[in-house]
């Protein structure tokens, strides 16, 4: 079993659309939580940073952690065909190595 | 400020060849690490650094060895290519505060490989 599993997609939604994107854990080590986006043939970008349970909002992104339950969340509003990309979540525990999921894919359509 | 930089974008082995992916920031970040990207693998990592003269593992190491001689610089080698090796590689550095990460990894553009 993957320590964390990610749906891989791919997820098309029209313009405007509620976006939800989600990730299980097995570790209950890991602390630290993010969500990065990767656009085509390029590097991953961080998205959203966060280090406990609860909501944080930047913009038109929010993240949602719940420790209890071992699950993540990456919810975008208003979606615009500019978030169409990969969107990785990533966990780390109290050492320096980062996992990642596996991606979501995903498309806006205008 | 260039960030993370990596060369070659792209390359084209063939089995057993050597080659060394470079990779080379300019944020005086102690903690550099490689990663691979597979289609429904996600990022793996290979091996990491937290600062010159220190590396270690991730989690696929084996056919990659890596060393820190700057801060700057973490080149990636292969010692003798395999076609399992064709991947996507990726370079990440972080800034560490009292010997943690801070959270943001920076990443480069990548590097493409073929093993023919």
């Amino acid at each position: 079993q993957k320590e964390v599993e990610q749906d891989p997609g791919p997820l098309s939604v029209p313009e405007g659309a509620i976006v939800s994107l989600n990730c299980t854990y097995s570790n209950s080590a890991f602390q630290y939580f993010m969500w990065y986006r990767q656009y085509s043939r390029k590097g991953p970008e961080l998205l959203m940073y966060t280090y406990s349970s609860g909501n944080k909002e930047d913009g038109r992104f929010t993240a949602q952690v719940d420790k209890s339950s071992k699950y993540i969340s990456l919810f975008i509003r208003d979606s615009q065909p500019s978030d169409s990309a990969t969107y990785l979540c990533a966990m780390r525990g109290g050492t320096y190595k980062y996992i990642f999921g596996t991606g979501t894919r995903l498309k806006v359509l205008a | 400020n260039a960030g993370v930089t990596q060369t070659p974008k792209f390359q084209v082995l063939k089995t057993g060849q050597s080659m060394t992916l470079q990779c080379a920031q300019d944020m005086n970040h102690e903690y550099m690490s490689w990663y691979r990207q597979d289609p429904g693998m996600g990022l793996r990592l290979i091996h990491y650094s937290v600062g010159a003269g220190i590396t270690d593992q991730g989690e696929v190491p084996n056919g990659y060895n890596v060393s820190r001689s700057t801060t700057e610089d973490f080149p990636l080698r292969l010692l003798s290519a395999a076609p399992s090796q064709t991947s996507v590689y990726f370079c990440a550095s972080n800034l560490l505060v009292g010997g943690r990460n801070t959270g943001e990894l920076f990443f480069g553009e990548g590097s493409r490989l073929t093993v023919l």
